[in-house]
């Protein structure tokens, strides 16, 4: 059973691009959780996803982001008109129903965007 | 609200010696707790997670970490650190209704001398 998979593994976009980061979760889950890790800072949780659902996007800054998880196909993190402060690693995670005590998410090795 | 501090932000140890890598969270309601080890240009791997029950839970690569309530501290422990454990740790606090949403402490890099 293949692990979270996320790519690219770097992605170098310039400004004004947009960056479209890739999450396959594990095998039969169907919940992801999308994450920031600025430089010298912990992970920052940005947004929540279901199957064909946005459940929480509390961390998804306000403009130029989105998300989503469609029935078919890896969920996607999108970044219109990137700007330098969008470089950062983005880790997603992926567990079979609400991560709870007993159903861990597991995280990918993620995506290190840097914009130029 | 809530957050996780890790008040070390680099610790160096020698091959060999004990680690203490010190986490304090606040939380409002009972906190489920997490130590995740990152090594460089890697994802996240669980070292030890505590839900309940026993205080002191047991966790891969020989970790240990001890929840103390009253002192709002999940410090993450080893007797004898290898040089493959030089990392950045981060510890975690995630609700019971959804543990897939953390709250990740800023991590402490650890540096293993020869």
């Amino acid at each position: 059973n293949a692990g979270v998979m996320q790519n690219p593994r770097h992605l170098v976009r310039r400004r004004g691009q947009e960056a479209r980061l890739r999450c396959s979760p594990m095998k039969g889950h169907s919940h992801v959780y999308w994450y920031r890790q600025l430089p010298e800072e912990g992970l920052k949780f940005m947004v929540y996803l279901q199957k064909e659902n946005i459940i929480d996007e509390s961390g998804m800054p306000k403009e130029r982001f989105s998300a989503e998880f469609p029935k078919e196909g890896p969920s996607i993190l999108r970044i219109q008109q990137v700007v330098r402060g969008d470089s950062a690693a983005y880790f997603c995670a992926s567990s079979p129903t609400p991560a709870t005590m007993n159903t861990e998410a597991f995280f990918g090795q993620g995506t290190r965007l840097t914009v130029v | 609200a809530q957050s996780v501090t890790q008040p070390d932000i680099h610790i160096t140890v020698s091959e060999g010696a004990s680690l203490e890598l010190r986490c304090n969270y606040s939380y409002g309601a009972t906190p489920y707790l997490f130590w995740y080890v990152q090594s460089p240009g890697q994802g996240l791997q669980l070292l030890l997670k505590y839900f309940s029950g026993d205080t002191l839970v047991q966790g891969i690569k020989g970790f240990e970490a001890e929840f103390k309530r009253s002192q709002s501290s999940f410090n993450l422990r080893k007797p004898s650190v290898h040089w493959s454990d030089a990392a950045e740790y981060f510890c975690a606090v995630g609700a019971s209704s959804n543990t897939g949403k953390l709250i990740f402490g800023q991590g402490t890099t650890l540096q293993v001398k020869p």
